[in-house]
């Protein structure tokens, strides 16, 4: 069963819009959330991750927002460019080194 | 250099054949892994190593078998293979949460 559901499975934004990809967990013992960037035909790179003492986090223009009381966190890509184009992977993990992934969220930025 | 590669890239063979693929990190990393992604796009760990003992094993059928010779290398061998093993494999280390990934070695089985 899947421990991390994410929603959308594909986006398509415009040039300097926001993409906002959402996941949620019922696992209350998660203490880690990664996102992956993949592209096509590369491995999946750690993007960004946040653990649930802070409810925000960001990088450039990615920014992870995290709601503890809703077991919910999203990913923002603010300022969204052609290059963002690529799939994109929550996950959670509670210190067993097991990364539970979401399904997958594939983003089009149109130009 | 290269933090984790893998061999081959892509694997072709045919349903029975006994293949193996190699990863190798120069992180410097205590534990390794690796991860099946299907036709979808999921990604599901198989096995994790930690200095060289297993410590995560999936639900994985028994014809795949990993092996790591030093804390630095992470082999997969997979005997009699099938049809639905066909997907790409990537390898991981880490040495605590965050993973850093291989660029996959995409497996087809005819």
């Amino acid at each position: 069963q899947q421990q991390v559901k994410q929603s959308p499975q594909s986006l398509i934004v415009q040039k300097g819009g926001i993409s906002i990809i959402n996941c949620a967990y019922e696992n209350t013992a998660f203490d880690y959330f990664p996102w992956y960037q993949q592209f096509p035909g590369k491995g999946p790179a750690l993007l960004i991750a946040i653990r649930p003492d802070v409810s925000e986090k960001k990088e450039g223009r990615f920014t992870i927002s995290f709601n503890k009381s809703a077991k919910q966190f999203s990913l923002h890509i603010m300022d969204s460019q052609p290059g963002d184009s690529a799939t994109y992977f929550c996950a959670a993990s509670k210190g067993d080194y097991k990364l539970s992934f979401g399904a997958g969220t594939t983003v089009t930025v149109r130009a | 250099d290269t933090a984790v590669s893998q061999t081959p890239k892509y694997l072709v063979t045919q349903m029975g054949n006994d293949k193996s693929i190699k990863c190798e990190q120069n992180l410097g990393h205590d534990t390794m892994y690796w991860y099946k992604q299907d036709s979808k796009k999921f990604l599901k760990i198989m096995f994790s190593y930690n200095n060289k003992e297993l410590i995560i094993n999936e639900t994985v059928p028994n014809r795949f078998s990993p092996k790591s010779p030093d804390k630095a290398h992470l082999n997969l061998h997979i005997n009699s293979l099938e049809l639905g093993d066909s997907a790409v494999y990537f390898c991981a280390s880490s040495q605590i949460d965050e993973q850093y990934f291989g660029p996959g070695t995409r497996l087809t089985v005819t």
